[in-house]
């Protein structure tokens, strides 16, 4: 299984919202990651767990809150978004260290109304 | 010194044409190269990736050529078809980048039938 799952496909959400969006791989990486993705750019990272700790935070608002469960799940609560929030919501996930590949998820298209 | 830059930043052929997309980086301790493929709404996939102990690398109809004197390297796709019609994106990491893929800003080709 080389697969990346990620849930919702889309999601709606207004400013006041909360919402979660929810990652999970079974491959036995132990490095997972969100990157944010707008059109016709390439993905940003956000952030990097390793062994399920925060390793990396890029500068990144903290109304984005992630959250890594376990060695499987990863997920990113949402809170107070903006407008300019909504793009693509990318997890991915690799060994340690990534001198490999990294394998992504198909993607939240997230847009914040 | 993190940079990769990608072009051209679009590129249109006919079917069974043969498009190069070329990457250019900075940072010698950069010492894994993947090629990224993304179609609209998906998640980027990996299609091939090399290291710089080797000069070119095929698998299919994608070649990758890399040049480690010139720290650049490229995207050949032999007999295109239309539905290789994707954006590409480049990228490079390596031991001290902790973890982060560096992304080209991405090629969107377009392959007419």
């Amino acid at each position: 299984d080389t697969e990346v799952t990620q849930t919702p496909k889309h999601l709606v959400m207004g400013m006041t919202n909360k919402k979660s969006l929810k990652c999970e791989q079974h491959m036995g990486h132990r490095a997972m990651y969100w990157y944010k993705q707008k059109a016709k750019k390439p993905p940003e990272l956000m952030f990097v767990y390793s062994y399920e700790k925060l390793s990396i935070n890029e500068s990144v608002p903290s109304r984005f809150s992630p959250e890594c469960p376990n060695s499987s799940l990863l997920n990113l609560h949402l809170h107070a978004l903006q407008p300019e929030d909504s793009a693509l919501y990318l997890c991915a996930s690799s060994r340690i260290p990534l001198l490999g590949e990294a394998f992504f998820g198909q993607g939240t298209r997230l847009t914040v109304v | 010194q993190q940079q990769v830059k990608q072009s051209p930043q679009s590129l249109i052929v006919q079917k069974g044409g043969i498009p190069i997309i070329n990457c250019a980086y900075e940072n010698t301790a950069f010492d894994y190269f993947p090629w990224y493929q993304q179609f609209p709404g998906k998640g980027p996939a990996l299609l091939i990736a090399i290291r710089p102990d080797v000069s070119e690398k095929k698998e299919g109809r994608f070649t990758i050529s890399f040049n480690k004197s010139a720290k650049q390297f490229s995207l050949h796709i032999m007999d295109s078809q239309p539905g290789d019609s994707a954006t590409y994106f480049c990228a490079a990491t390596g031991k001290t980048s902790g973890s982060r893929l560096t992304f080209g800003e991405g090629t969107q080709l377009t392959v007419n039938p």
